[in-house]
């Protein structure tokens, strides 16, 4: 059984471009969350999709933006990128009915922004 | 509110010990409190996880207290290995809601 996938697991990227994170969620998960976590802190919530929208945004820029496919995977873009964007971004997958069970992360790509 | 504050920062345990890790939390309509375990180059893994209607849960060397008056809860590890060396995350989440708060995290460092 699958668990979460993300891709690319690292990534160098220069201030001011563009960038695409994918990820795929567990097999039977049908939610998709994104946290950013930066070197030596806790997660931080992005935003989730379900049903191929975004449910809730947490304290991030607009120029965080994401998307949820039919088949239930996602990707998280960001534009215009900082050095302060360098962080591990993780995916994590979880059932809608059972938002409150927990997720299941997958390994998350490493950022760095230069 | 939506904070929830992890101590200590690091630790450092002998093998055969017990190590405990606290939280607290201030919105007291989280119910939801799970606590998470990860590894270098890894992703968070939940470990175990605890409602506010139980005051303690284990699963095998694992314990969470919970104490909710005092908006409390820890993670107890019991006879802590070389191999539980990791970064401990609490967290909370709401009823209904559709994000997790994470603690700071601590790292655990067990001496052989």
């Amino acid at each position: 059984d699958a668990g979460v996938t993300q891709s690319p697991t690292h990534l160098i990227k220069t201030r001011g471009q563009q960038v695409t994170l994918r990820c795929s969620p567990k097999s039977g998960h049908d939610t998709v969350s994104w946290y950013q976590q930066a070197l030596g802190q806790g997660p931080q919530f992005i935003f989730q999709y379900y049903e191929e929208e975004e449910r809730q945004r947490g304290n991030f820029p607009d120029r965080f933006s994401g998307h949820q496919y039919p088949n239930y995977s996602s990707e998280l873009n960001v534009n215009a990128l900082l050095l302060g964007d360098s962080a591990l971004y993780l995916c994590a997958s979880s059932l809608v009915a059972a938002a409150n069970y927990g997720y299941t992360f997958g390994s998350g790509t490493r950022l760095t922004v230069v | 509110q939506q904070q929830v504050k992890q101590s200590p920062q690091s630790l450092i345990v002998q093998k055969g010990g017990i190590s405990i890790i606290n939280c607290a939390y201030e919105n007291t309509a989280f119910d939801y409190f799970p606590w998470y375990q990860q590894f270098p180059g890894k992703g968070p893994a939940l470990l175990i996880a605890i409602r506010p209607d139980v005051s303690e849960k284990k699963e095998g060397r694992f314990t969470i207290s919970f104490n909710k008056s005092a908006k409390q809860f820890s993670l107890h590890i019991m006879d802590s290995q070389p191999g539980d060396s990791a970064t401990y995350f609490c967290a909370a989440s709401m009823l209904g809601g559709f994000k997790t708060i994470f603690g700071a995290g601590t790292r655990l460092f067990v001496k052989a």
